[in-house]
């Protein structure tokens, strides 16, 4: 079965500097799709940026960023120039190719921006 | 687009009751996604529908637990009788199909259940 694991329970970044999130999985597929999800307070859970594991190019989204490593099965996130709204939890995501619509969550790491 | 609607947004009730959550998919979506979070489990997907269909019943921890979908337009998540430990946030998400993992699931603001 397909694991993530997110190892840093809480970070925190002071404004306008950079932090990076790290989350690993498990799994014997060889094509799956990875997911970086943000849950503000207000408990809305927010889709941050995508990676298709196919793809050698790392996913960017304005100031969000991944670093896909394949073979160690990891799957960061880059978070630049940090801002007081990026304040949430975040969920690293995994899912299989296969259709079975399942998504399995990391247990989330809380970020904290400090002004 | 209105975007996921779940309801209620908040529920407290006594051990025992009976409990509905309510959520309507966004229109046009035909997969539909019941999670459960909480602080010792994380999210966990519950079950997911497919044309309003169940596919994958397997996360739903126990009988007390079911969940329908009529229509393309609205599911329900029951729990009868409720225990304190089925407190949580219960979360719907829908998504454009089901075929493929690169689909974004959307999801709904969150139902958050209390049991006393």
């Amino acid at each position: 079965a397909q694991t993530v694991t997110q190892s840093q329970p809480e970070m925190s970044v002071q404004e306008a500097e950079t932090v990076t999130l790290s989350c690993t999985y498990d799994t014997s597929e060889s094509d799956y799709y990875l997911f970086w999800y943000k849950q503000p307070p207000s408990r809305q859970m927010i889709l941050v940026i995508r990676q298709e594991a196919y793809k050698q190019q790392n996913a960017t989204e304005n100031r969000f960023s991944v670093n896909f490593q394949k073979a160690a099965k990891s799957f960061s996130l880059k978070i630049s120039d940090s801002q007081l709204g990026d304040a949430a939890m975040y969920f690293c995501a995994y899912h299989g190719s296969g259709n079975t619509g399942k998504l399995i969550f990391g247990q989330g790491t809380t970020l904290q921006v400090k002004p | 687009d209105a975007g996921v609607i779940q309801s209620p947004r908040h529920e407290v009730t006594e051990m025992g009751q009976e409990v509905t959550l309510r959520c309507k998919p966004i229109s046009g979506h035909n997969s539909l996604f019941w999670y459960r979070q909480t602080m010792m489990r994380g999210l966990e997907l519950l079950i997911y529908f497919n044309n309003n269909v169940p596919i994958d019943d397997s996360g739903m921890p126990e009988d007390r637990f079911s969940a329908k979908m009529p229509n393309a337009s609205f599911s329900t998540l029951k729990i009868q009788p409720s225990e304190p430990r089925d407190s949580a946030v219960y979360f719907c998400a829908s998504s454009p199909t089901w075929l493929g993992g690169g689909i974004e699931q959307f999801f709904g603001p969150g139902t958050r259940l209390t049991v006393l």
